[in-house]
């Protein structure tokens, strides 16, 4: 099946800082999904983005399909960002990255 | 919307219990998801269906494990008999397509078998 990799699989920021998550994943794929994970379990979907680019407030993601990877910005972070990050992606089956856990720092 | 409604948020059994998961999906989605989530496996998805019909159940552990959706507001996912194994948080999912939108998950149903 079809293997996602997520880097790094962890990240300690200051508040304020910016960061950058990656995702590699080995096929071609029909759709690209990044979801956070709060503290508290809850899985939020962030982007549905399986081509291009998008921006919904201090978050952004790009998904490169053609070299298999995405990437999701956070600019000035908040502590509320804290949470594991995934990325699933479908190619036929759903299958979801290990994560990046994130912690921001106050 | 509510969201996904899923219950009970907590079950504690003992092995060789049978147990019952309950989903309701958005109003309106036409696709149901079944994950669960360890920490050895991470999110895995069990089985999904469209328009309640179910479509790849090739993720559904053993046999001890059955899903039905009777209907586009209900799905039950079945454990009988339970093993400690199956400790883990199960969560539901749904979305209006399969492609050109994401889905939202339930809030989870963390299931201790003793």
């Amino acid at each position: 099946g079809i293997q996602v990799e997520q880097s790094p699989p962890d990240l300690i920021l200051q508040e304020g800082a910016n960061s950058t998550l990656r995702c590699n994943f080995s096929d071609s794929v029909n759709n690209l999904q990044w979801f956070h994970q709060n503290p508290w379990g809850q899985l939020i979907n962030l982007f549905y983005i399986p081509s291009g680019t998008k921006q919904n407030g201090r978050l952004s993601a790009t998904t490169v399909a053609t070299e298999r990877y995405s990437l999701l910005y956070i600019s000035s972070s908040q502590t509320t960002d804290s949470g594991v990050y995934f990325c699933a992606v479908d190619a036929g089956k759903s299958t979801f990255g290990d994560g990046t856990t994130l912690t921001v720092k106050p | 919307d509510a969201g996904v409604i899923q219950s009970p948020r907590h079950e504690v059994t003992e092995m060789g219990q049978e147990v019952t998961l309950r989903c309701k999906p958005i109003s309106g989605h036409d696709y149901l998801f079944w994950y669960r989530q360890t920490m050895m496996r991470g999110l895995e998805l069990l089985i999904y269906f469209n328009n309640n019909v179910p479509i790849d159940d090739s993720g559904m552990p053993e046999d001890r494990f059955s899903a039905k959706m009777p209907n586009a507001s209900f799905s039950t996912l079945k454990i009988q008999p339970s093993e400690p194994r199956d400790s883990a948080v199960y969560f539901c999912a749904s979305s209006p397509l399969l492609v050109n939108y994401g889905y939202t998950f339930g809030s989870g149903t963390r299931l201790t078998v003793v």
